[in-house]
């Protein structure tokens, strides 16, 4: 079975400063690979995906992510964060032939002016 | 008007009461799913559905059902409510062959049993 791990529970950054939060997953195939964002009392947004092909994913908001099998990663990146990028971050894998997500705990992302 | 819309967005119970969560989406999906969020355990799928007379359960179904009334509405019961079930409901709907293609959330019930 797949399974997701965010090592990071928070990050706080200061606003400008470049941002990368990590996502390592365990899958024994080539993996779906998701990052979301929920912003303040609202649901989830996905960001990017990344299901084959060029390794580095460009996404909405700025931000972007590079697949790395031979590290089991897919860390997010941004390089200047905006005060408004406050919110969770949650990473998900799904396995090919399979028809479920499984989502990472997540990782709180505060900025600070 | 949202695409998913989630009811009620905020409910507080009482143990041992009977409970139902509804969502309801205009995009024209065939699939839909219920998740919980918990903190510091991210989303936890509880039911999904790919049409009307397809429903299965995900990781974490004891203690819930589900009814797919149309394409458009998927409802989450809680048969007799326990304080572990106090959380944050999501509803999220997805289209398509594959189910890694984007799924799209509702904003959410709160849920507090007491």
């Amino acid at each position: 079975a797949q399974s997701v791990t965010q090592p990071d529970i928070h990050i706080t950054v200061s606003e400008g400063a470049s941002l990368e939060l990590r996502c390592n997953y365990s899958y024994g195939a080539t993996p779906y690979l998701f990052w979301y964002v929920q912003s303040p009392g609202q649901g989830l947004q996905l960001l990017l995906k990344y299901f084959s092909g060029d390794t580095l994913v460009q996404g909405i908001k700025g931000f972007e992510a590079e697949f790395k099998r031979s590290q089991s990663s897919f860390n997010l990146r941004k390089p200047s964060v905006h005060w408004s990028d406050a919110a969770e971050y949650f990473c998900a894998v799904g396995a090919m032939g399979g028809n479920k997500l499984v989502f990472g705990a997540g990782t709180i992302l505060r900025v600070k002016s | 008007d949202a695409d998913v819309t989630q009811t009620p967005r905020n409910r507080i119970t009482k143990t041992g009461k009977r409970i139902m969560l509804e969502c309801s989406q205009t995009k024209g999906h065939d699939r839909m799913y219920w998740y919980r969020q918990d903190p510091g355990l991210g989303l936890r799928l509880i039911y999904y559905s790919f049409d009307v007379k397809d429903i299965n359960k995900g990781e974490i179904s004891d203690g819930y059902s589900v009814s797919r009334q149309a394409q458009a509405k998927f409802s989450l019961s809680l048969e007799s409510a326990i304080p572990n079930q106090t959380a944050l409901y999501f509803c999220a709907t997805a289209t398509g062959i594959s189910s890694y293609n984007e799924q799209f959330f509702g904003p959410g019930t709160r849920l507090t049993v007491l």
